[in-house]
């Protein structure tokens, strides 16, 4: 079965640092990856995909995703912070069928 | 092109009230979710419906019923509402087929049981 971690519950920087948020997966066969993030009070949004092809993916809003076979690693990476990314980011991994595994979640504050 | 849309956006129920969640979309998405979002757990699918006319069971669907009334309208009632089933419920449609498609969110419904 699927499932998809979030080690840090909590991500603190300050705004113009880079961030990073982790996700490691566990998948039978190929993984097909998704980042999404949630502002308050708000359904999710999507971020950015990983489904074959470059390791390295760029999303929404000037993030990306690094994914690592070797590793099974999915993490969402911006080169600077705004304040505005404060939000829950969530990882998921979806499966041959229509199935999603969501993370825990993140929650990422970033600091003025 | 209003998304996903979801009615209501809060409702409080007594132990043992019925009430039914209503979730549509305007995508021409054959696939439609229902999850529930509780603190540090993420998202758990309750029930999908992967085109019209299917529905099948997600992880959590102990205490929940769905009807995909049509393309565009998938429905998840609490038969017999329970404390546990207090929770943040979210509706979800994607495409199928071709590439590994993305999922729309609804705005979602905080639901309390008492």
């Amino acid at each position: 079965a699927q499932s998809v971690a979030q080690p840090e519950d909590q991500v603190n920087v300050a705004e113009g640092n880079p961030l990073t948020v982790k996700c490691t997966y566990s998948v039978s066969g190929n993984p097909y990856l998704f980042w999404y993030v949630q502002y308050p009070n708000r359904g999710l949004q999507f971020l950015l995909k990983y489904i074959t092809g470059d390791n390295l993916v760029k999303g929404s809003y000037g993030f990306e995703a690094e994914f690592n076979k070797s590793q099974t690693s999915f993490h969402l990476k911006k080169p600077s912070a705004l304040v505005s990314d404060s939000a829950l980011y969530f990882c998921a991994v979806r499966d041959y069928g229509q199935n999603f595994v969501f993370g825990p979640g993140t929650r990422l504050s970033v600091l003025p | 092109n209003a998304g996903v849309t979801q009615t209501p956006k809060f409702q409080v129920l007594k132990t043992g009230q019925s009430m039914t969640l209503q979730c549509a979309q305007d995508m021409n998405h054959n696939s439609m979710y229902w999850y529930r979002q509780d603190p540090g757990m993420g998202l758990r699918l309750i029930y999908y419906s992967a085109s019209e006319g299917t529905t099948d069971k997600g992880e959590v669907p102990n205490g929940y019923n769905v009807s995909r009334l049509n393309k565009r309208e998938f429905s998840l009632r609490l038969e017999s509402a329970a404390p546990s089933q207090t929770s943040v419920y979210f509706c979800a449609s994607s495409e199928t087929g071709g590439d590994y498609n993305e999922q729309f969110f609804g705005p979602g419904t905080r639901l309390t049981v008492l």
